[in-house]
């Protein structure tokens, strides 16, 4: 069974730039997790999907992030302006009905 | 808020001795608990999960749950530097959201 893939894997970018992420996660899962991964701390929730469906976006900056996830498969996140305090790992996590496997994550460091 | 706690550490334990992991955490209708292991630079990787009171074993792991007193713990027998990572202790709501501590940096010395 592949497991949830993630792209890019590195992405260095300006302030004041935009940057998307994409997430392809485990077939059959109908729960898809964005996280914000700040070096030393645990994993923060951004937004959590139900199929094509927000369950959960009140941690997610909406003045400069978005995430949308088309036909309850594929999902991206969006940040536009990038600051500098969001360099951070974004992993994308998928869950069936109990456990939760993470993409390898993606590295965003804003300069 | 539901919240998840962790001992930072570092824990520093010798090769062949047990780590003993633990986690507290404050939503006392949460049902299933789960540990994963994060190794420097990588993302967290499943290792266990524990949904009823008692002890879970997988090969050198133990997980242990004790939901009266909003209580989850990871024994690692016979540690192994391959062992050494930050290992975070995560519960699920009923919701389907997971709540995750800030995990605790395991050391394992040869």
């Amino acid at each position: 069974e592949a497991g949830v893939a993630q792209s890019p894997r590195y992405k260095i970018i300006e302030k004041r730039q935009s940057v998307a992420f994409w997430c392809n996660p485990i077939s059959g899962h109908a729960t898809l997790y964005w996280y914000q991964q700040i070096l030393g701390q645990g994993p923060k929730l951004l937004i959590q999907f139900q199929n094509n469906g927000v369950v959960d976006d009140s941690q997610l900056p909406k003045d400069r992030f978005s995430a949308e996830r088309l036909k309850g498969v594929d999902s991206t996140l969006k940040i536009q302006p990038a600051k500098l305090e969001d360099s951070a790992v974004y992993l994308c996590a998928s869950s069936s009905h109990y456990e939760q496997y993470f993409g390898p994550g993606t590295r965003l460091t804003v300069t | 808020q539901k919240e998840v706690e962790q001992n930072s550490g570092p824990l520093s334990v010798p090769e062949g001795a047990i780590a003993s992991l633990n986690c507290t955490y404050s939503d006392r209708g949460s049902q299933s608990f789960f540990w994963y292991r994060q190794y420097s630079g990588k993302s967290p990787e499943l290792i266990m999960s524990i949904y009823s009171n008692g002890d879970k074993e997988d090969g050198r792991f133990t997980a242990q749950l004790n939901k009266a007193s909003q209580y989850v713990s990871l024994l690692i027998r016979d540690s192994q530097p391959s062992d050494s990572a930050t290992y975070l202790c995560a519960v699920r709501d009923t919701g389907n959201q997971f709540y995750f501590g800030t995990g605790t940096s395991l050391t394992v010395i040869p």
